[in-house]
């Protein structure tokens, strides 16, 4: 069965960095679009980036622009989401998702808690 | 950007009752939305996909409707494992938008 399993989530001052990792398992990895999305404590579901299946493609939202960076690799079926210059603002539960092939997610992982404070 | 905008915020029902959700995009988008449920403390689930298919699995008391700008979530007998905040998602293009998301409490 799909699994998506977060990981990389914790505390960290503003300014400084973190790198969230998804790892996937029950399915072809390397043909799916992967998507981070996030959710503020208390708010709704935000889109954060996308990565094509080959990596070619990467699409950011203005929030996070500049300062996230999406990658994968796909001989180790994961999915990386490097964040620089935190702000509080990116305080949020961070869930990988499984792109059905037009940017719509028919799995979730279950998620990693970014907290960002001094 | 497209925006989508759910209405209400939150809703509060009895068991049994009917319960319609409603999603507008600021722009039409044809049939490119999807239903999500999140139960409290979980991630959310795929519900209904192309404004109207049902997802595997999900019961068929949940329905959506709609095309271009203005959908619909009907639930149509409400039950208390319903509970959950269901969102809207646009999608075909970049950014995939949500909406606010609805809040469905029990009476």
């Amino acid at each position: 069965q799909v699994q998506l399993v977060e990981s990389g989530g914790g505390m960290a001052q503003p300014g400084r960095s973190l790198r969230l990792s998804c790892a996937a398992s029950g399915f072809t990895f390397r043909n799916y679009g992967m998507h981070w999305v996030r959710q503020a404590p208390g708010k709704g579901l935000e889109w954060v980036a996308l990565i094509s299946s080959d990596a070619t493609n990467k699409y950011y939202a203005d929030s996070v622009k500049g300062r996230f960076t999406i990658s994968r690799d796909n001989s180790e079926n994961t999915m990386y989401l490097q964040m620089n210059s935190l702000k509080v603002d990116d305080t949020a539960v961070y869930y990988c998702a499984k792109d059905v092939g037009d940017y719509h997610y028919d799995f979730w992982g279950q998620g990693t808690l970014v907290t960002v404070s001094s | 950007d497209i925006q989508m905008t759910q209405s209400p915020s939150s809703l509060s029902a009895s068991v049994g009752d009917r319960v319609t959700i409603t999603c507008r995009a600021s722009q039409g988008i044809r049939n490119s939305l999807v239903w999500y449920q999140q139960k409290p403390g979980k991630a959310p689930e795929l519900l209904i996909y192309s404004a109207s298919t049902l997802q595997s699995g999900v019961p068929s008391r949940f329905s959506g409707s709609g095309s271009g700008t203005d959908f619909t979530l009907t639930i149509s007998s409400l039950q208390p494992e319903d509970v959950a905040t269901y969102y809207c998602q646009k999608y075909n293009s970049v950014p995939p938008t949500f909406g606010g998301g609805t809040k469905v409490e029990i009476k």
